[in-house]
Formats: C-alpha cells, structure tokens, sequence
C-alpha cells in the first residue's frame, strides 16, 4: 500500500529555517518524481517544488533560493529544507507522488495528509 | 503558465449537472499528443486528491458522472448529476512544464 507521511511542521519565527520530512513506503523514491504542494490558511493550492528520481529538482519562483528539495534513499524519504522563512510560508505543505514512469503524464497520484507550518513572530 | 478557473463558486441543486472551465495562459499540449491538464478534488478537512488525468481520463475510482474534455488552452471539468457528496473544491493543474501552476479552485456548494 502507498502511503506518505509528512512530519516536521510547527511554528517558526520569520528568517529561520525548518526542514519538512515525508516518509514513504509502498515504492522507491529514488525512482519517482515527488514533490510538495502547499496551501495558504483558506486558499488555494500552490505547487512548490519537485525532484526527479532524487537528482534534479524545480522550484516556485515564490521559494527558489530558499528552499531546497531532496531525498534519503535509505530512509526512502523526501525532504524540503526551508530556509529564510517569510510569513508568506505559512500553509500546509503536502508530499506528493507523481505517476511513476512509464505512464505518460505528471498528475500527482498520491498525497499525504499534509504538515502546518507557521511562520510568525 | 497561468491558469484561470471559472467560476469561483458554484451552487448547485442536487442531481442539477455542473460545469467548471479552466484556461491556460498557454497551450498545454504536449508533442506526444497529449495535454498536460489535470483536476483535483479537495473535499473538507481532505487532503487534495487526483480527479481527472491529462484532459480527459478518470483517475481509479472515479465515478463516470465526472467528465474533463478540452484541448490547448480551454479545459471543462463536468459533472452530469451532482450529489450532496460531491461538495469540494475543484482545482485545475498544469503539468505541461515547471513550475506547475493550479488555478484558483472553484468552490462546488449544494443550493
């Protein structure tokens, strides 16, 4: 069974840093595209980033620079290190599975439940 | 990419049909003849979930009473009889090239 689970969310101070986790089991994510969604208190879904079978990665122009995306083969988990936080972080970030290859296409066919991050003094 | 949704918010009267138009900035058709647009529900206190795939295909489980059709820059998420259980939020996603961009969400409300 597919399962993602993001952990490391919480309230962080403007200009810190936070590093989100999302533990997968059921496939490799080294052999996958993954990425992270996010969404605002009461708004709509923004991509954010994502890695290509754990080497190259794409960012939001609202977060390139500050955060950066990677993956632990062995704990077969995605990361999202993010840096120089804003109060315009503040949502909740979603670990996300593209369709695994060979099937065409980039739809995210698996979600997690999802980790709040506030950013606020 | 920019994507636009219309319209924001739709009431609808139950077993009434709905429909929901998303429009990119630019064509989403990709050289291997596919386009690269996709639908998302996001029901209550719900993670969001995959609807519709590449324009016009039903992720697993999705009843047929959910239909995406369009092509280039015009995309349609129909549903020919709403039910009760239907209420979300509806989002179109470009996939066609990063950094993917979803539209604004339609908010699907039962009158």
């Amino acid at each position: 069974e597919v399962q993602l689970v993001e952990a490391g969310g919480g309230l962080i101070q403007p200009g810190g840093s936070l590093r989100l986790s999302c533990a997968v089991s059921g496939f490799t994510v080294g052999s996958n595209y993954m990425a992270w969604v996010r969404q605002s208190p009461g708004k709509g879904l923004e991509w954010v980033s994502v890695i290509c079978n754990g080497e190259s990665a794409a960012y939001a122009d609202s977060v390139r620079g500050r955060f950066t995306i990677s993956t632990d083969d062995a704990k077969n988990t995605v990361f999202l290190q993010m840096d120089s936080l804003r109060a315009e972080d503040t949502a909740t970030y979603y670990c996300a599975r593209e369709v695994p290859p060979p099937l065409v296409g980039n739809h995210l066919v698996s979600w997690g439940q999802g980790t709040h991050v506030t950013v606020s003094s | 990419i920019v994507m636009t949704q219309s319209p924001l918010s739709l009431p609808v009267t139950p077993g009434e049909p709905a429909s929901i138009s998303c429009r990119s900035s630019q064509s989403l058709l990709n050289g291997n003849g596919y386009n690269y647009l996709d639908w998302y529900v996001q029901k209550p206190g719900q993670s969001p979930q995959l609807l519709i795939y590449l324009s016009s295909n039903r992720a697993s489980g999705v009843p047929d009473r959910f239909r995406g059709s369009g092509s280039g820059t015009d995309f349609t998420l129909e549903i020919s009889r709403v039910e009760a259980d239907d209420v979300a939020v509806y989002y179109c996603m470009q996939a066609l090239q990063t950094p993917y961009s979803f539209g604004q969400g339609t908010k699907l409300e039962i009158k």
